[in-house]
């Protein structure tokens, strides 16, 4: 079983729709929480930061973390044709150095 | 563009060949991270380095591979004796080694081999 799991989609949705994406987890010594976008054939884009549990919200993006069920979401407000992309959940505990990646998924946005 | 940097971006070669790859990282950055993805999958760890010394390598990292950070700066990725199945996208990141340490890649350096 791999220690993160991400629903891979794909994930299609209209113009100005609330997203929602979600890992899960089974790590417990996971504590740092993050969110990256990858447009084709480019590198991985910070997007979110969480440490622990909590919400955290960043303009339109909104990241979650429940540490409890071990589970994390992304929720993307009015989204936009620009949002299509593949984003990926990774986290890594405190001691150690390693992010740990799901597979992500493959969001679309149609106008 | 202060962000990570790799070279070259592209590259095709054959099966048997060496190739290596360099990254740059955000410059006050100590730590330096290599991944490696393949299609629809998550970038996968392979090594990394703090300052000069090389700390921690994953089982993915066969004797084929090579990594090196000369005086804590740029990083080198050597790859002997290419396979096809080393074709993948091979990302570097940097990171402080204060604070929350959050990680930032570089666009990649995509790896062909016929």
């Amino acid at each position: 079983q791999k220690e993160v799991e991400q629903d891979p989609g794909p994930l299609s949705v209209p113009e100005g729709a609330i997203v929602s994406l979600n890992c899960t987890y089974s790590n417990s010594a996971f504590q740092y929480f993050m969110w990256y976008r990858q447009y084709s054939r480019k590198g991985p884009e910070l997007l979110m930061y969480t440490y622990s549990s909590g919400n955290k919200e960043d303009g339109r993006f909104t990241a979650q973390v429940d540490k409890s069920s071990k589970y994390i979401s992304l929720f993307i407000r009015d989204s936009q044709p620009s949002d299509s992309a593949t984003y990926l959940c990774a986290m890594k505990s405190s001691s150690g150095s390693r992010l740990t990646f799901g597979e992500g998924t493959q969001l679309t946005v149609n106008p | 563009d202060t962000g990570v940097s790799q070279d070259p971006r592209h590259k095709i070669t054959k099966r048997g060949q060496n190739v290596t790859f360099r990254c740059d990282p955000i410059s006050e950055h100590n730590r330096l991270y290599w991944y490696r993805q393949t299609l629809g999958q998550g970038p996968e760890f392979l090594t990394y380095f703090q300052n000069e010394a090389q700390l921690e390598k994953s089982r993915l990292l066969s004797d084929r591979f090579s990594a090196e950070r000369p005086k804590g700066s740029f990083s080198t990725l050597e790859i002997q004796r290419t396979e096809q199945g080393d074709s993948a996208m091979y990302l570097c990141a940097s990171s402080l080694v204060a604070g929350p340490s959050t990680i930032y890649f570089g666009e990649g350096s995509w790896l062909t081999v016929v």
